[in-house]
């Protein structure tokens, strides 16, 4: 089974300022999709990027880019120029791509909290 | 722009009681799915479908039955409550099961069981 860990359960930072958040996940596949979902204080949960496994480019949306490390297994979210809509619960996300079917599994999420 | 729409949003419940939760989306989506939030965890799957007709078991099944008779709507219910089911539910679709494919969710049903 596959697991999905975020070591930082908060993380801060200051407005215009860059963070980076941190998964790791552990498979046995090579073909997958990750995700990053954000979920505000509304509870809706939005996705914000998403890479699969086979594409070798990090992928961007607008000021959040991911670093995917295949071999060491990592995914990490950065956060460029924060704002304060960015102040958010971030969960990452696995998916398998080698069955018909593939369950989404989340991490435990970090906590962002942008400060003025 | 509905999307995915749960009802009810907030409800509580005595220990003992049974409920319902709907879920309808208007997308035309072949897979929906129940998921539940607890407190320092990422959503876990209860159930899912694949189609109407058919429900499928997910991580954490136990306690819940679900039926998609109509291929818009997707129900989660509970016959006897639980304190442990006190949770926040997501119900969410996609329009087939390719791990690509975007999942959209709903807002959330948050489930108070006393």
């Amino acid at each position: 089974a596959q697991t999905v860990t975020q070591s930082q359960p908060e993380m801060s930072v200051q407005e215009a300022e860059t963070v980076t958040l941190s998964c790791t996940y552990d498979t046995s596949e090579s073909d997958y999709y990750l995700f990053w979902y954000k979920q505000p204080p509304s509870r809706q949960m939005i996705l914000v990027i998403r890479q699969e496994a086979y594409k070798q480019q990090n992928a961007t949306e607008n000021r959040f880019s991911v670093n995917f490390q295949k071999a060491a297994k990592s995914f990490s979210l950065k956060i460029s120029d924060s704002q304060l809509g960015d102040a958010a619960m971030y969960f990452c996300a696995y998916r398998s791509a080698e069955h018909s079917w593939g369950k989404l599994q989340f991490g435990a999420g970090t906590q962002v909290v942008v400060t003025p | 722009n509905a999307g995915v729409t749960q009802t009810p949003k907030f409800r509580v419940l005595k220990t003992g009681q049974s409920m319902t939760l709907l879920c309808a989306q208007d997308m035309n989506h072949e897979y929906m799915y129940w998921y539940r939030q607890d407190p320092g965890m990422g959503l876990r799957l209860i159930h899912y479908s694949v189609g109407e007709g058919t429900t499928a078991k997910g991580e954490v099944p136990d306690g819940y039955n679900v039926s998609r008779l109509k291929k818009q709507n997707f129900l989660l219910g509970l016959e006897s409550a639980a304190p442990s089911q006190t949770s926040v539910y997501f119900c969410a679709s996609s329009k087939t099961g390719t791990a690509g494919n975007t999942i959209y969710f709903g807002e959330g049903s948050w489930l108070t069981v006393v």
